[in-house]
């Protein structure tokens, strides 16, 4: 069973850091891309990060770029998002999910969620 | 970036009538949209890929249609669980989400 568990969330000031973490199994973690989604409350999802398996390629969300950096450890079958500069609008729970690409395309679908973890940045 | 309009935001129904769900794109996403099903509470569950391939374990009642700009969710016949948030996504130039569509018991 594919699993997702994500770590890391709370609370932090505004410019303050933060690291999430999301722990995969049940699945060859090295040959699914991954990413983040974020929600925030009361509002629909927003597409953050994503990086391809090998972890060679990633891409940012425009609202994101330059203050974020999504990584992975495929021998720990880890994928890590840094966040640094935090904003109040970065408030919002953040969801690990499995990219897929379905045999075409750059961009990915997102076919397992975890359950995600809240950052709340606020002074 | 391609935005994604969805209608109507709110759609009352009562169970066994049929859900038509709509996304429209700004500019062309070819077959490139998904469609995701969210409960209070819960991560969103992948329905449809690709305009319309049902995910794994997805039952029948749900089907996806459309290319290019414009796009639909078709659910038969609801079941009582089916009221939830629905969300389209594209993935032909960056990912981008829909705002929603809340499907509610009438």
């Amino acid at each position: 069973e594919v699993q997702l568990l994500e770590s890391g969330g709370g609370l932090v000031q505004p410019g303050g850091s933060l690291r999430l973490s999301c722990a995969a199994s049940g699945f060859t973690f090295s040959t699914y891309a991954m990413a983040w989604v974020r929600q925030a409350p009361g509002k629909g999802l927003e597409w953050v990060s994503a990086i391809s398996g090998s972890g060679s390629t990633t891409y940012y969300g425009d609202s994101v770029k330059g203050r974020i950096t999504i990584s992975r450890d495929n021998s720990k079958n880890l994928v890590y998002l840094q966040m640094n500069s935090l904003r109040g609008e970065d408030t919002a729970p953040y969801y690990c999910a499995r990219g897929r690409l379905y045999g075409s395309g750059t961009y990915y679908s997102f076919d397992k969620w975890g359950q995600g973890t809240m950052v709340t940045v606020s002074s | 970036e391609i935005v994604l309009t969805q209608s109507p935001a709110t759609l009352s129904l009562s169970p066994g009538e049929r859900a038509t769900l709509s996304c429209r794109a700004s500019q062309s996403v070819s077959s490139y949209l998904a469609w995701y099903q969210q409960k209070p509470g819960q991560a969103p569950r992948l329905l449809i890929y690709d305009s319309s391939n049902r995910a794994t374990g997805i039952p029948a009642r749900f089907s996806g249609s459309g290319s290019g700009t414009d796009f639909t969710l078709t659910i038969s016949s609801l079941e009582p669980e089916d009221f939830a948030v629905y969300y389209c996504q594209q993935r032909s130039n960056w990912i981008t989400f829909g705002q929603g569509t809340r499907l509610e018991i009438k």
